[in-house]
């Protein structure tokens, strides 16, 4: 079964609006990561948080973890046209040592 | 600098053609991952190795047979390619595992296989 779900599915903002994305997992996690994949590339990684930080920054992003909701939230501030693109987030249970993967979300941002 | 590559990027064949897609990572990482994503973007981990040696090996036909030659190449074989193959696969690397703790992974461009 899925261990990473993220919500909504899909959104669609203006640009310089702030964007979030939930992210909810069902078994405990040694970290959460968040990936971004724009259309026909590869994923790229946005940022890890482990399991015993609750809040993490880098530029825009803002990547917070309720580990007792079991929920992750990534937040992108001012967002630009360049952000559209799929969000992923991918948990890290140290189980069988694999990354699992939610479906992601489809992030519009119009100019 | 492509830090990781796979070729080919499309690759279209027939049902029942045996065809391979090859990755390499410049980037000294331990280990690496073969990743195959559907239509609907979902993204399933097929294959790991950590130096060269298997380490996770999901639920996977076996006429998909991933060979590592080393650290820094992982490539991935497939036989009697089906039409639910078709799919994109990504090829990843990563630090090697400190325990439980598993590092950030970075991405090839993919490989688009199409089975007709």
């Amino acid at each position: 079964s899925q261990q990473g779900e993220e919500d909504p599915q899909a959104l669609s903002i203006q640009e310089g609006e702030n964007a979030t994305m939930n992210c909810s997992y069902k078994t405990s996690i040694n970290n959460l990561q968040w990936y971004r994949q724009n259309s026909g590339r590869g994923l790229v990684h946005l940022i890890l948080i482990r399991s015993n930080e609750r809040e993490k920054h880098s530029g825009r992003l803002r990547v917070t973890l309720d580990t007792s909701k079991k929920s992750s939230s990534l937040l992108i501030t001012a967002s630009r046209a360049a952000d559209t693109a799929s969000y992923f987030c991918a948990t890290d249970t140290g189980a069988n040592s694999k990354l699992t993967f939610g479906k992601g979300i489809t992030l519009s941002v119009r100019p | 600098d492509t830090a990781v590559s796979q070729t080919p990027k499309y690759l279209v064949t027939q049902m029942g053609n045996d065809k391979s897609i090859k990755c390499e990572q410049n980037l000294g990482h331990d280990t690496m991952y073969w990743y195959k994503q559907d239509s609907k973007k979902f993204l399933k981990i097929m294959f790991s190795y950590n130096n060269k040696e298997l380490i996770i090996n999901e639920t996977v036909p076996n006429r998909f047979s991933p060979k590592s030659p080393d650290k820094a190449h992982l490539n991935l074989h497939i036989n009697s390619l089906e039409l639910g193959d078709s799919a994109v696969y990504f090829c990843a690397s990563s630090q090697a595992a400190s325990g439980r703790f598993w590092y950030e992974q970075y991405f090839g461009p993919g490989t688009r296989l199409t089975v007709t």
